[in-house]
């Protein structure tokens, strides 16, 4: 069955460093997003990206994050200058043609140290 | 803005049904999901309905919606010790270039034998 898959699984940075994280999204799905959860709380939207652009971002994506489909298949998403407070669960997701159903991949845990 | 309540903890005896209840504040909501979260794992869509059906059946799983309410309730029957985890009711919205998600905090399910 075809799946979303996150590299790396889980990353430590300092901070101020840059991180990339990378997600494969499903093959054949035309929407993307990134999400993130801290720890014990709700998962927040991010961003989308559908035909090559940002089609919207919520008020925590700012200019430290940015999001790349560099080829056909990978979609990351770079933080710039990680802070402490973006230590967090990132989850990437895409959606088919028709938008119904948002799958996830199982997420690349992000500790700022 | 878009706002999805749930309560946190459920806790039911194995072969019980569980209900799990939500409410949401967005009208425009076009699909209404059910995501499964087992601890340290990514999320899992279980099932989705649209927001003209009152009712959802998929095996063990029953989605009920009530528009005029904004209420939506997941009931699993013959609850087992695997259906412990967080589950997460969301919404989405109305779409266009984007088909982001809304979820609520979730809901712990505990299982007890």
């Amino acid at each position: 069955e075809p799946e979303v898959t996150q590299t790396p699984s889980h990353q430590v940075t300092q901070m101020g460093q840059e991180v990339i994280l990378r997600c494969v999204p499903i093959s054949n799905h035309l929407y993307f997003y990134w999400y993130r959860q801290i720890l014990g709380q709700k998962v927040e939207f991010l961003v989308s990206f559908y035909n090559n652009e940002i089609s919207e971002k919520s008020e925590i994506f700012d200019d430290q994050f940015s999001v790349e489909r560099p080829d056909g298949s990978n979609f990351t998403l770079k933080i710039r200058s990680t802070k402490l407070e973006d230590s967090a669960m990132y989850f990437c997701a895409s959606s088919p043609r028709t938008g119904l159903g948002t799958f996830f991949g199982q997420g690349t845990r992000l500790t700022v140290v | 803005g878009e706002d999805v309540e749930q309560s946190l903890f459920l806790s039911v005896r194995e072969g019980d049904s569980s209900v799990i209840n939500c409410t949401y504040t967005d009208s425009s909501s076009t699909y209404l999901y059910w995501y499964k979260q087992e601890p340290g794992a990514g999320l899992q869509l279980l099932t989705y309905i649209f927001s003209n059906m009152d009712m959802k059946q998929d095996q063990r799983l029953t989605v009920l919606l009530n528009k005029k309410d904004k209420h939506l309730s997941l009931r699993i029957a013959d609850t087992q010790t695997g259906d412990s985890a967080i589950y997460f009711c969301a919404e989405r919205g109305s779409g266009g270039s984007n088909y982001k998600l809304t979820f609520g905090k979730g809901t712990l399910l505990t299982v007890n034998p």
